[in-house]
């Protein structure tokens, strides 16, 4: 399995208070990602890193901030969380080689905000 | 529109069944696909990469059409191990961010 961590696994926390989830990768890959799968939407793209502080934004990014000041960590932070953030949330990291990169998966943070 | 499509299913096949799933995409710069499958409360694993030739392993194979923007699946002889979510991925961009957009998923149940 690729070496990479995220913390915590579980939290519950509440409506109005900040969260930073870690990734922590130990494959030196060059792309990290943020997904939230909820029931009937899938993975969706919340930011991703394509180097050290270089980001973007994906399809949900609205209060949610990332930081990438060293290539094995990804901080994706909830800067003041709400319901409607409630969710699976994974990370990801990737490397390119000849036809594209596989992107190699965290097992997941549940996050509940109450 | 999406920029990655899926039926979502859930397609509900006995054992030793062939299937076939299809994702379309909107962007036709796209440059990269790939099958991921996930397995219930799990992480997405890689399936397999899908290249412009088209390619198999095993009992899957994976094509990509480019004049009509979509990719397939295909499994043979379906077992009950393939019971799983089929997660389609396309990289939309031509540029060096190399950002990835999953499909909402296919699901798939195989009964005895």
């Amino acid at each position: 399995d690729a070496g990479i961590t995220q913390s915590p696994r579980h939290k519950v926390t509440e409506t109005g208070t900040p969260v930073t989830l870690r990734c922590h990768q130990t494959e030196n890959h060059r792309y990290m990602y943020w997904y939230r799968q909820d029931p009937g939407h899938g993975l969706r793209l919340i930011h991703y890193s394509y180097g050290v502080k270089d980001t973007d934004k994906g399809e949900v990014s609205d209060g949610y901030s990332v930081s990438r000041s060293k290539t094995e960590d990804f901080l994706l932070t909830l800067e003041s969380a709400t319901s409607s953030q409630t969710s699976v949330y994974f990370c990801a990291i990737g490397d390119r080689g000849q036809e594209g990169a596989e992107a190699f998966f965290g097992q997941g943070t549940r996050l509940t905000v109450v | 529109r999406k920029e990655v499509e899926q039926d979502p299913g859930p397609f509900n096949v006995p054992e030793g069944a062939t299937v076939a799933f299809n994702c379309t995409y909107s962007n036709s710069a796209s440059q990269s696909f790939f099958w991921y499958r996930q397995d219930c409360r799990k992480e997405p694993k890689l399936l397999m990469s899908v290249y412009s030739s088209g390619n198999e392993d095993g009992r899957f194979t994976a094509q990509l059409n480019r004049a009509s923007q979509y990719i397939s699946l295909l499994i043979r002889d379906s077992k009950l191990s393939d019971s799983a979510t089929y997660l389609c991925v396309v990289n939309p961009r031509m540029d060096s961010s190399y950002k990835l957009i999953f499909g909402s998923g296919t699901r798939l149940l195989v009964r005895p």
